[in-house]
């Protein structure tokens, strides 16, 4: 079946420093790519999506970018911030019903 | 925006009990899930309906059922609790086309004692 692969955190940076989360995924077919965010006590929020092979969803300062050719989302963000701090989500949606299948989560800890 | 909410942001149950958790989109969402969230396993998907009356079962759906009765309310059963069903319980909804985003609820953090 479908899954996602994320890079085990915590990962701790100093703020203004460059970040990468490995995400690589297995699936049938042409799946949607997303990544939501959870802060502290709150549920999941989209952070960005890319619906085809060399999409580049963007927000907030952070890019990642479809590759079918080797199965990856990686999110990117060049400048972080000590708000960036939370528990980031890499997730397919490419069946019926429209259903995710989530990666295991990357905590971020950005410290000033 | 879309706002999903869940009845309660913190429950306490003893074994054997009857849980039901609330969910209410207002959005008029065709999709709605019921996921748990568990440290190290991401989010794993328990039931979801596609629309009023319809279910269908997810990748851990035993020990819970689900209810549909109206569009934007979608209720998760814990038919007889158990101490292996504390966790994280995240629901969500979403247009029915394909590739749509899923708007999520704040969570509802259920400990059974």
């Amino acid at each position: 079946g479908d899954s996602v692969t994320q890079m085990e955190g915590p990962v701790t940076l100093s703020e203004e420093a460059f970040l990468t989360i490995n995400c690589t995924y297995t699936a049938t077919g042409y799946p949607s790519l997303f990544w939501y965010v959870q802060y502290p006590g709150e549920g999941l929020q989209l952070l960005l999506k890319a619906t085809k092979a060399d999409d580049k969803g963007s927000n907030k300062g952070f890019e990642a970018t479809y590759r079918k050719e080797t199965t990856s989302f990686h999110l990117e963000k060049g400048s972080v911030q000590v708000s960036d701090s939370a528990v980031y989500f890499c997730a397919l949606s490419g069946g019926y019903g429209n259903k995710l299948v989530f990666g295991a989560g990357t905590i971020l800890r950005v410290k000033s | 925006d879309v706002k999903v909410t869940q009845s309660s942001r913190y429950l306490v149950k003893r074994t054997g009990e009857k849980v039901f958790l609330e969910c209410v989109q207002d959005m008029d969402h065709e999709n709605m899930f019921w996921y748990r969230q568990d440290p190290g396993l991401g989010l794993r998907l328990i039931y979801f309906s596609y629309d009023v009356k319809m279910k269908e079962k997810g990748d851990i759906p035993e020990g819970y059922s689900v209810s549909r009765e109206k569009k934007e309310r979608f209720s998760l059963i814990l038919e007889s609790a158990s101490t292996n069903q504390t966790s994280m319980y995240l629901c969500a909804s979403s247009k029915r086309l394909f590739g749509e985003t899923q708007y999520f609820g704040p969570g509802t953090r259920l400990l059974v004692l």
